[in-house]
């Protein structure tokens, strides 16, 4: 058990709907980073968190967006879904930006 | 974007014998970690490098980082069948956005009983 935990597990919803997945990160980790894993394109970076600020953007799409609240947790917003986002979602943490990432069990997203 | 260059893409090996599986990128790099994921679970961390050269052990696990910072392998002595499922390299790209964690695309390692 990694210590970061991700709500919920499975989520199947249709195109065009929007959905939240959450994260809560290890016990003073402040540093929250999303990714997503998909069969054919392995982990890809989405969105990287400090202490509440955005620090780092990587291949995240513009219908996706992310924050981190005052408490640390922090939530991926997906909307207007595609078939393509269907996908594994990971939440990562670490103490600092440089420090190595603890990942969380993953939340699989069904696209129908 | 970067990618980090991993083989093999897949093993298929025998209980006992040893595997080695490395990384590769054409920039330099920070840290180099390596993680292992079991089918629909999240990446679980092995080991992590910070210093060209370091030679780190975790139980039957040996990892390196290369002098050049530019590679990084991963050994498993004596393997065993929970050994299975999909190792990860991955690393901090020099000069890149921190936090920005690079992965390779994973090396599939099945154990033969």
């Amino acid at each position: 058990d990694s210590g970061v935990t991700q709500t919920p597990k499975h989520l199947i919803t249709a195109t065009g709907q929007r959905v939240t997945l959450r994260c809560s990160p290890r016990s003073g980790d402040l540093s929250v980073y999303w990714y997503q894993q998909s069969l054919d394109q392995g982990l890809q970076f989405l969105i990287q968190y400090y202490n509440g600020e955005e620090r780092a953007k990587g291949n995240i799409l513009e219908r996706f967006s992310a924050q981190q609240f005052p408490d640390l947790h922090s939530e991926l917003n997906l909307s207007s879904l595609e078939l393509g986002d269907s996908a594994l979602y990971f939440c990562a943490s670490s103490r600092s930006p440089i420090n190595e990432q603890f990942f969380g069990p993953g939340t699989r997203l069904t696209v129908l | 974007g970067q990618q980090l260059n991993q083989s093999p893409q897949s093993m298929f090996i025998q209980e006992g014998e040893d595997v080695s599986m490395n990384c590769t990128s054409s920039s330099i790099f920070n840290t180099w970690l390596w993680y292992k994921q079991d089918p629909g679970e999240g990446p679980v961390l092995l080991i992590a490098l910070y210093k060209a050269g370091e030679l780190t052990s975790n139980g039957r696990l040996t990892a390196q980082f290369g002098i050049t910072r530019k590679d990084s392998f991963l050994n498993i002595s004596a393997s065993i069948p929970s050994d299975v499922g999909i190792y990860f390299c991955a690393g901090h790209e020099y000069g890149g956005s921190q936090g920005n964690l690079i992965f390779g695309k994973g090396t599939k390692l099945s154990v033969k009983p």
